[in-house]
This record gives C-alpha cells, structure tokens and sequence, in this order.
C-alpha cells in the first residue's frame, strides 16, 4: 500500500540531545513538509523540500535541520537549539496542485 | 503565515448540516482552495478541493464564491464523528508553502 510513514510514534529525549524523527514515503510525490504542533494549537511549518537536496525554511525553522538525500525520505532532526521541543510532529508530502497531501500519523516528542 | 481566516469554533446539533465558513480574501488566481480536518492527534484528514467552481464528493460541498475571496465548507448531516478541527488552505502548488491556520473546531452534539 502507497503511504506516508513516520517513526518512532513516541520518542522521549534528554535535554541538550538532538533527535532525528524519520518521515518516508513510497508515494512518488516531490514535495515534502514537517510541521510541529501544540496542545490546541494548529499546524506550523518548519521546513518544506519540493525536490532532492533542496529545501525551504517554514515559519519555525529555528532549532531544526533537514535533509533531503532521496525523493522518498525527508528527516527532521531537532537540536539542542530548539528550546521548546516537546510537541507533536507531522510530515506530509503532495505531488503537485489539484491533488490532496497525504498526512503521517505523527510523532510525538518529549523532552525528559 | 496562513492566508486564511476562519471562526474558532462552531456547534452543530447531528444531523443538521454544518457549514464552516473561510474567508480568503488575498487569494491569487492560481491558489486552490483545500479542506482537511483532524481529530484528536492524528494527522490531518483530506475531505475536498477546488479552483473556482463548487465541487462535491462523499464527505462534503465547497462552495466557492465568485470573486474566490471566502468559501464555505458544507457537511450535510453531521455526525458526531465529524466532531474536529477544520482547516481552510490556500495553495499554489510549485515551490510553494502549504500553510495552516488554526483551523475551526467543531462540535457535533447529539
């Protein structure tokens, strides 16, 4: 089955560790997103890659870095930087206009 | 910044329609309009699309008004499982962002 898939569902870090979330796709879609969400709040976006080895700042892109090495995986890592970490995660990716994005199921980060 | 502003939340008694408003006054001519929703953390949920013509499918209507300044989102007899967070986007495709607001939260109440 064609899908979005993002590991681990729960991850728990120390404080001052950075942690990558893993986000593949088997969708054949160029573009990529991660947004990070708080309790009642909406979707923010971090980054976002339309195509292989390039990627964009988001909103919140402080404290977070991306890679974007093959179409199907685009890795979130978030650093010691990011002072407010715990949040859930989500990745999303997209093949074009006219066509719906297609959501992960999440990560959910804390910080311990 | 999202491009899109929507009521925070609204109430629905099931059964009835609900109709959920977006304004998206400075949308370009080339920017779709999208509907998603979330229920309690999960990922967002794609319900429907359009450029400028209503459209309708198995979950929902949009209607999109002439000028594309505001839509509506209509779900004909809501149930409480559609009890959610409703998103309107805007988007163009290409390199560009796919933005969320804060999305409006419905409430369906038996």
């Amino acid at each position: 089955d064609g899908g979005i898939t993002q590991s681990p569902k729960y991850l728990f870090r120390k404080e001052g560790q950075n942690v990558t979330l893993s986000c593949e796709q088997n969708l054949n879609h160029d573009a990529m997103y991660w947004y990070r969400q708080d309790p009642g709040q909406g979707l923010r976006l971090i980054y976002y890659s339309q195509i292989v080895n390039d990627f964009q700042k988001g909103d919140i892109a402080e404290g977070y870095s991306v890679s974007r090495e093959k179409k199907e995986s685009f890795p979130l890592t978030v650093t010691s930087a990011q002072k407010n970490p715990t949040a859930f995660y989500l990745c999303a990716s997209i093949d074009g206009l006219n066509t719906e994005a297609f959501f992960g199921q999440g990560t959910r980060l804390t910080v311990v | 910044d999202a491009k899109t502003t929507q009521p925070p939340s609204m109430d629905c008694a099931e059964g009835r329609a609900a109709n959920l408003p977006c304004n998206h006054s400075t949308i370009s001519g080339n920017e779709y309009v999208y509907w998603y929703r979330q229920i309690h953390s999960q990922g967002p949920q794609y319900i429907i699309h359009g450029l400028k013509n209503n459209e309708t499918n198995e979950m929902a209507s949009l209607i999109i008004t002439e000028d594309r300044k505001s839509s509506t989102l209509i779900l004909p007899h809501a149930t409480l499982r559609d009890t959610a967070v409703y998103y309107c986007i805007v988007f163009a495709g290409g390199n560009t962002p796919l933005v969320f607001g804060k999305g409006t939260r419905l409430s369906v109440i038996a």
